[in-house]
């Protein structure tokens, strides 16, 4: 079945470092792939996501790439901030699945000042 | 427009006791998801309703767990009889008919059997 593996945490980074949070996927088909964040005392919240392969998603300066030779979506930013911190998960979903989510494990990044 | 709400945002309850946890999706979300994490790991399926009817209830993990969703409208999900491992986090989400359209979460409903 769908699988997501995230790299595990927890991940602590100062101010202005750069980011990365590695997933990969295995999938039938041709899933589409996210980034959820979980801000401390909030739910779960989309961050980006691709649909097919070599789409580049973005939002408040994180960016992943669907990676399908190497079936990845790797979580990057180059310049955090204290307000990033939060979990945050990797996801698939396919329509032949009726768009459940298949979710990774879950990164606890902090970062501070 | 409303998001996703739930219910209790929190409950603690005695082994063996029952708790009622509520979704109230977007309205005119046909889709509903369930979804639990526990003990921080990954966050897993546990059922899907179209409207009132079950789609897909692979998820669930035993015959403890019922959910309903009369009318199409808001979902239930009874845990009878809790037990110790069925503390988590549960997380609802809706989505609107149609391809690859954005699934919204509620802040979920954080469960501690005692």
């Amino acid at each position: 079945g769908d699988s997501v593996t995230q790299m595990e945490g927890p991940v602590t980074l100062s101010e202005e470092a750069f980011l990365t949070i590695n997933c990969t996927y295995t999938a039938t088909g041709y899933p589409s792939l996210f980034w959820y964040v979980q801000y401390p005392g909030e739910g779960l919240q989309l961050l980006l996501k691709a649909t097919k392969a070599d789409d580049k998603g973005s939002n408040k300066g994180f960016e992943a790439t669907y990676r399908k030779e190497t079936t990845s979506f790797h979580l990057e930013k180059g310049s955090v901030q204290v307000s990033d911190s939060a979990v945050y998960f990797c996801a698939l979903s396919a329509p032949s699945n009726d768009y459940k989510l298949s979710f990774g494990a879950g990164t606890t990044v902090t970062v501070r000042a | 427009e409303a998001g996703v709400t739930q219910f209790p945002s929190h409950s603690v309850i005695e082994k063996g006791q029952t708790v009622t946890l509520r979704c109230d999706p977007i309205s005119g979300h046909d889709n509903l998801y369930w979804y639990r994490r526990v003990m921080g790991k990954e966050i897993k399926f546990l059922l899907h309703f179209v409207k009132e009817s079950k789609q897909d209830e692979s998820g669930m993990p035993n015959n403890r767990f019922l959910a309903e969703r009369t009318g199409g409208t808001y979902s239930t999900l009874k845990v009878q009889p809790a037990e110790l491992e069925d503390s988590g986090v549960y997380f609802c989400a809706s989505r609107r008919q149609g391809k690859n359209t954005e699934a919204f979460f509620g802040q979920g409903t954080r469960l501690t059997v005692v």
